[in-house]
């Protein structure tokens, strides 16, 4: 069956530096992927999209990239803050469009 | 503000009750998904609709059912609740069928007691 693997533990960076959350999926050919980001007892807020074609995608501080050969997917946080905390959702599209969500991971900036 | 709007915010019920869900898109949209969010749990996708049609459906109980009305908005209902239904539902829109990104409302959290 289709499985996307985010990781479970919070990942805990330190303000300033690089975060690099993963996003892995089996059985599957995604046409796209898109990251959310998820505030507690909030709606998920769309961050970026990418697809089957890209290789990265740049948006001010974020960064992502999607291997199909590996079948992954890195999200990248540069210059991170506290304010970045929160938990973050990878979404893959399959063949008719449908979302298939990774249950997120959770980031924690510390100052 | 996402633009998509979500009523009631909280919501307390009894099992056995019947609740309804109401959910509208944004300016628009066509598209309407609900999702179900259970406490530190990942989001489980039940149904969308595209202008007014069913077009997929997830995990979705025989307990619950959804519609879109001609204004684009939408509803689930949410019947013979049990314990176990309690959660944040959340409602998104999106442009099209094809799942672009996804705009989504602040949820409704229902408690069944």
């Amino acid at each position: 069956s289709q499985k996307i693997e985010q990781n479970s533990e919070a990942l805990n960076i330190q303000e300033g530096k690089t975060a690099t959350l993963t996003c892995n999926y089996t059985n599957y050919s995604p046409a796209y992927l898109q990251w959310y980001r998820q505030d507690p007892g909030r709606g998920p807020v769309f961050l970026l999209l990418i697809r089957e074609n890209e290789k990265e995608k740049r948006k001010e501080r974020l960064k992502v990239t999607f291997d199909t050969t590996l079948k992954q997917s890195l999200f990248h946080i540069t210059a991170s803050q506290p304010a970045d905390s929160a938990t973050y959702l990878c979404a893959l599209a399959r063949s008719n469009y449908q979302l298939i969500w990774g249950a997120g991971t959770k980031l924690i900036i510390k100052p | 503000d996402s633009g998509v709007t979500q009523t009631p915010k909280h919501l307390i019920t009894a099992t056995g009750q019947r609740v309804t869900l109401r959910c509208s898109p944004r300016s628009g949209d066509l598209s309407v998904y609900w999702y179900q969010q259970s406490l530190d749990q990942g989001l489980q996708f039940l149904i969308q609709y595209y202008n007014g049609e069913e077009r997929a459906k997830g995990n979705i109980l025989e307990r619950f059912s959804a519609q879109q009305f001609p204004d684009l908005h939408s509803e689930l209902n949410l019947s013979s609740l049990e314990l176990g239904d309690s959660a944040l539902y959340f409602c998104a829109s999106s442009v099209s069928d094809k799942d672009y990104e996804q705009y989504f409302g602040p949820g409704t959290r229902l408690t069944v007691t």
